[in-house]
């Protein structure tokens, strides 16, 4: 059972919208920066968004991220068949003193 | 450019120990405060954070592991190594090092080896 909650899998259309969201509490979310990784099967995870909305050098913006609360989203605009990957959602927590994911959503680009 | 190699026993028997070593190159490991850490991923699973160490030897460890993990570094060979005791089926993984984007950061991470799959079985 992850410490952070994200849907198993969402699923949209090539060129639509597409929203990941990962739920936490307020030791983790609710206090501290959050990163989302992207993962092809057989290769290491990507970092996509850190400190909650900014993105590493190369990502293109299709990709945002967002925080309300104890909860953040990853939205990825104009889907492409090459995003089908799973998505992590990653934090510290701060009662834990923890790096802490969560539990991945599978995305297919319909 | 930093890279990052995991290297070490693909398999391991239960109850024994588990030992990888990540091998930094294209940078040093005591050059910054940065931490390195261990992830590991079971197979079909998601991400698991299993420690990080501080070039110094700062160490902070997952609690759900901390009582089977040991995390250290040896700065004059560049790599920082994971042991995890009494393995068990449950502990076959991909196996990943990796170290975060900024300095005294603990997570995310924006540099992984490839990963090494480690295997629990007699």
């Amino acid at each position: 059972q992850s410490v952070l909650t994200q849907p198993p899998s969402v699923s949209a259309a090539p060129g639509q919208k597409v929203t990941i969201s990962c739920s936490g509490s307020s030791s983790n979310i609710g206090k501290n920066y959050v990163s989302w990784y992207q993962q092809f099967p057989g290769t290491a995870p990507k970092l996509l968004i850190y400190d909650n909305n900014k993105r590493p050098s190369g990502i293109p913006d299709r990709f945002s991220g967002s925080k309300s609360g104890t909860s953040a989203t990853l939205g990825i605009t104009g889907l492409q068949t090459g995003d089908e990957a799973d998505y992590y959602c990653e934090t510290w927590d701060s009662s834990l003193s923890a790096v802490v994911f969560g539990g991945g959503t599978k995305l297919t680009v319909l | 450019q930093l890279q990052l190699q995991e290297s070490g026993p693909g398999l391991v028997k239960p109850s024994e120990t588990l030992s990888l070593t990540c091998t930094v190159s294209g940078g040093s490991i005591s050059s910054s405060s940065y931490y390195w850490g261990w992830i590991r991923q079971p197979p079909g699973k998601g991400l698991e954070w299993i420690g990080s160490i501080s070039y110094s030897g700062s160490t902070y460890y997952n609690p759900s592991l901390k009582s089977r993990v040991t995390i250290s570094v040896d700065t004059s060979k560049n790599q920082f190594s994971l042991k995890l005791s009494s393995v068990t089926a449950a502990d076959t993984a991909v196996y990943y090092c990796a170290r975060p984007a900024a300095v005294n950061q603990v997570n995310y991470f924006d540099c992984w080896g490839q990963g090494i799959l480690v295997t629990v079985s007699s």
